[in-house]
């Protein structure tokens, strides 16, 4: 059974530029999340989604992050414009559910300059 | 508020010792679940264990082993004849209710032949 997909795998951009992740679920996982992991700290959820519907996104900094999973498979994580303090791992993770135990992908390591 | 507690930041063994990792959490919520997560170098966190707050029993996986105590609030993780390939961060995590993993800073191990 193929694991979660991310890509890109790194990226560098300058700050006030804007980038763009794309993660694909484990197949028939109906929850999707993001994570952000800055260098040293536990991974931090940023927005859960439940098929293609939000469940929280209490810790997405909303006035330069988006995220979307369109037809409930697939989603985009957005940043723009990007900080210097946006450095870091962004993780995507799927669950069959709520409660669930959640499947990491490799993640992104994202670097503003 | 809920939180994870892992105080060492970084152990040192050598192979073949056991090694246990400690974890600590806080939880006002009567249902809650426990997990234990590696991140190897390469990034990718691998789930290991799923723990819900109504059952106490040790688990143990060939090397691995689980012992949950909840009157202490921590749910410890035991390498046993540990190996260079066990060299990675842990996280301890919890969930409550909400769905929300919760993780801790991480404990560094590291296993020297």
């Amino acid at each position: 059974e193929a694991g979660v997909a991310q890509s890109p795998r790194y990226k560098i951009i300058e700050k006030r530029q804007s980038v763009a992740f794309w993660c694909n679920p484990i197949s028939g996982h109906a929850t999707l999340y993001w994570y952000q992991q800055i260098l040293g700290q536990g991974p931090k959820l940023l927005i859960q989604f439940q098929n293609n519907g939000v469940v929280d996104d209490s810790q997405l900094p909303k006035d330069r992050f988006s995220a979307e999973r369109l037809k409930g498979v697939d989603s985009t994580l957005k940043i723009q414009p990007a900080k210097l303090e946006d450095s870091a791992v962004y993780l995507c993770a799927s669950s069959l559910g709520p409660l669930r135990e959640q499947y990491f992908g490799p993640g992104t390591r994202l670097t503003v300059t | 508020a809920q939180k994870v507690t892992q105080a060492q930041t970084e152990i040192s063994v050598v192979e073949k010792e056991d090694v246990t990792l400690d974890c600590v959490y806080e939880t006002r919520d009567t249902t809650y679940y426990l997990f234990w997560y590696k991140q190897p170098p390469s990034g990718e966190l691998v789930f290991l264990i799923r723990r819900n707050s109504f059952d106490e029993q040790n688990e143990i996986s060939g090397r691995y082993s689980w012992n949950f105590q909840k009157s202490t609030s921590s749910f410890n993780f035991t390498i046993t004849a540990s190996q260079v390939v066990d060299s990675a961060v842990y996280f301890c995590a919890l969930s409550g209710y909400t769905d929300k993993l919760i993780f801790g800073t991480g404990t560094r191990l590291q296993v020297f032949p």
